[in-house]
């Protein structure tokens, strides 16, 4: 089944840490893209990569960092410099251009 | 920058009847205008997406319109059904890729039995 994969679903984290939350899509998508969703607000861009080894940064960038070595995973770090990092964290994966989005299941992060 | 306004933030209808949900946005250039689905626990789903060269689209009990001169775009969804309730996300974008997507804040649809 292709699909796109996000882990782990539910994540607690101490002031101060770093979290990784986890993206992988086998849709051969060449884009993916990283959402940050709050209550009664629409979904934020964090940061996006239209091809491996490439990234830009969204609209809401400051205190998070990402990657993209391969095609299949674009995985998002939760910086301790991220002033209010509880959310709800969506993944995207899409072909070039504009066009259908594809998400994941989401990562909850809890900042304890 | 795009700004989009969605509204109501909550909609509750009963089951049978028609819901509307409006969006405004402020960039004239804007030519996408996708609406995604969100289930309890789960990501958005695209459900229906408009391009500025047509004023309505229908797919079964769905329909969005457009009105390009007022800005603004509504989505209709017809002979409501229970698994309809869901939050509802418009969004709009010159469609030069997804990175200019920028999404409304929301309706959270109940359907009532």
């Amino acid at each position: 089944d292709g699909g796109i994969t996000q882990s782990p679903k539910y994540l607690f984290r101490k002031e101060g840490q770093n979290v990784t939350l986890s993206c992988e899509q086998n849709l051969n998508h060449d884009a993916m893209y990283w959402y940050r969703q709050d209550p009664g607000q629409g979904l934020r861009l964090i940061y996006y990569s239209q091809i491996v080894n490439d990234f830009q940064k969204g609209d809401i960038a400051e205190g998070y960092s990402v990657s993209r070595e391969k095609k299949e995973s674009f995985p998002l770090t939760v910086t301790s410099a991220q002033k209010n990092p509880t959310a709800f964290y969506l993944c995207a994966s899409t072909f070039r251009g504009p066009g259908e989005l594809f998400f994941g299941e989401g990562s909850r992060l809890t900042v304890l | 920058g795009e700004n989009v306004e969605q509204h109501p933030s909550t909609l509750s209808v009963q089951e049978g009847d028609s819901a509307v949900i409006k969006c405004t946005y402020s960039d004239s250039a804007s030519n996408y205008f996708p609406w995604y689905k969100q289930e309890l626990g789960k990501g958005p789903q695209l459900i229906i997406d408009i391009r500025s060269n047509v004023g309505e689209k229908k797919d079964q009990r769905i329909a969005v319109t457009l009105n390009k001169t007022a800005k603004h775009f509504s989505l209709h969804i017809t002979e409501t059904q229970p698994e309809d309730s869901a939050v509802y996300f418009c969004a709009a974008s010159r469609a030069l890729g997804n990175e200019k997507l920028t999404f409304g804040t929301g309706t959270r649809l109940t359907i009532i039995p």
